[in-house]
């Protein structure tokens, strides 16, 4: 079955303890992207790829980073978090790039206390 | 910079009448217009895109769009809502130039009442 997944689905850490979120796409694509939804504000995109090696920033990356090593994978890291990033996260991916349809992951919740 | 707007914030409409959700666009040229819906708990699925060509497009689940250029808008139409269209709906705009973002709009979200 073709899917964008997510892991965890749920996390509650601590402010400043480093944490990272997978993701991984089994349909070869080569875009990927991050995403933050927050009530009223709707999508946000924090990072994209557009393939292995090749990342840039979209319009909310402070304390954020991700990697791309290889084409499946686009975990998003959160090296010290803060109360501020607490917030549901979605990734997906698309065929090539940001004119095709995005699939979506099934977003991690995360709470930062 | 492109920019997408949704005016409402919620919507409630009861079952079996007929649905429009805005969505107005700023874009320097014929822009690619998506809508998304994300049910509860889950994450956001395509249900239609524009791209160029017949300005009324036809999408999944019975929703349509019509995209108007003289009123800058994109709007999500289905003539009769199922209980089942309860959700939150995003029109979505690819940045135009080298960057490859994507912005969303705030979203609308639809309660269907019996």
């Amino acid at each position: 079955e073709a899917q964008v997944t997510q892991n965890p689905r749920y996390l509650i850490t601590v402010t400043g303890k480093k944490l990272t979120v997978t993701c991984s796409q089994n349909m070869n694509h080569e875009y990927m992207s991050w995403y933050r939804q927050d009530p009223g504000l709707g999508l946000r995109q924090i990072y994209y790829s557009m393939n292995v090696e090749v990342t840039d920033k979209g319009d909310v990356p402070e304390g954020y980073k991700v990697s791309r090593k290889e084409k499946r994978n686009f975990p998003l890291i959160l090296e010290s978090p803060s109360p501020n990033q607490t917030s549901l996260y979605f990734c997906a991916s698309s065929l090539s790039d940001k004119y095709n349809e995005q699939f979506f992951g099934p977003g991690t919740r995360l709470t930062v206390l | 910079a492109q920019s997408v707007t949704q005016p409402d914030i919620h919507i409630t409409v009861s079952e079996g009448a007929s649905l429009e959700l805005r969505c107005n666009y700023s874009y320097g040229a014929t822009p690619y217009l998506f809508w998304y819906v994300q049910s509860p708990g889950q994450g956001l699925q395509l249900l239609l895109k524009y791209f160029s060509g017949d300005t009324l497009v036809q999408g999944i689940k019975g929703f349509e769009a019509e995209f108007k250029r003289s009123q800058s808008s994109f709007n999500l139409r289905k003539p009769s809502v199922h209980w089942s269209d309860a959700a939150e709906y995003f029109c979505a705009v690819p940045n135009s130039g080298g960057y490859q973002k994507v912005t969303f709009g705030t979203g609308t979200k639809l309660q269907v009442i019996p």
